[in-house]
């Protein structure tokens, strides 16, 4: 069993539509969680990072389930400009930190 | 620019020949994360490294691969003996250790193998 599992998609939605993304870690003393999002060809960026008490940064809402050993992403209101990649990253102690494989967002016109 | 800087951006290289990747943290970090990432795949965890630490080197191919960080200048990720299977981004990332780990990548090394 892989770590870190996201489904890969890709996620084909309209403009304004609602879309999530889940990702599923295997290690249960994991401690920090966090979200990525990378374009084509260039190095991934910090997007949220992803406490038990969920939290949301506009038009993103990022939740944790420790007791399913999962995390969500949402994002509503869905932009042309949101299309990407988006990477889950756990880090599972001792500083080391480890990522999905991500799942590829194409937001349609 | 107080990033992560990572050089050179592209890197050609004939098999056989050894590669020298360099990254210097962002100001003031002291953690650096090396990974490597194939064309539509994912980002897989190398090498994580302290000031003059290997502190995990556990993703890291146990021939041909070295990775240091030294107390003066850039970490180094270093192959020897490059092979066709090595061609990758390469992509560096930096952290102030801190217990959430936030990670600010480099804009990453494109190795290709002739």
């Amino acid at each position: 069993r892989k770590e870190v599992e996201q489904d890969p998609g890709p996620f084909n939605v309209p403009e304004g539509a609602t879309v999530a993304f889940n990702c599923t870690y295997s290690n249960s003393a994991s401690q920090s969680f966090f979200w990525y999002r990378q374009d084509c060809r260039k190095e991934p960026k910090l997007l949220m990072s992803v406490y038990s008490s969920g939290n949301e940064d506009g038009r993103f809402t990022a939740q944790l389930n420790r007791a399913s050993q999962y995390i969500s992403l949402l994002i509503r209101d869905s932009k042309l400009s949101d299309s990407a990649t988006y990477l889950c990253a756990v880090n599972e102690g001792y500083q080391k930190v480890t990522f999905g494989t991500g799942t590829k967002l194409q937001v349609i016109p | 620019n107080a990033g992560v800087m990572q050089n050179p951006r592209h890197l050609v290289r004939r098999r056989g020949q050894e590669a020298r990747l360099r990254c210097s943290p962002m100001k003031g970090h002291s953690h650096v994360y090396w990974y490597r990432q194939l064309p539509e795949e994912g980002l897989k965890f190398m090498v994580y490294l302290q000031k003059e630490n290997i502190i995990d080197e556990s993703g890291m191919p146990k021939e041909r691969f070295s990775a240091e960080f030294p107390k003066e200048g850039p970490s180094i990720l270093r192959i020897q003996q490059v092979v066709r299977g090595d061609s990758a981004a390469y992509f560096c990332a930096s952290s102030d250790g801190t217990a959430n780990e936030k990670l600010f990548f480099g804009s990453g090394t494109q190795l290709s193998v002739l």
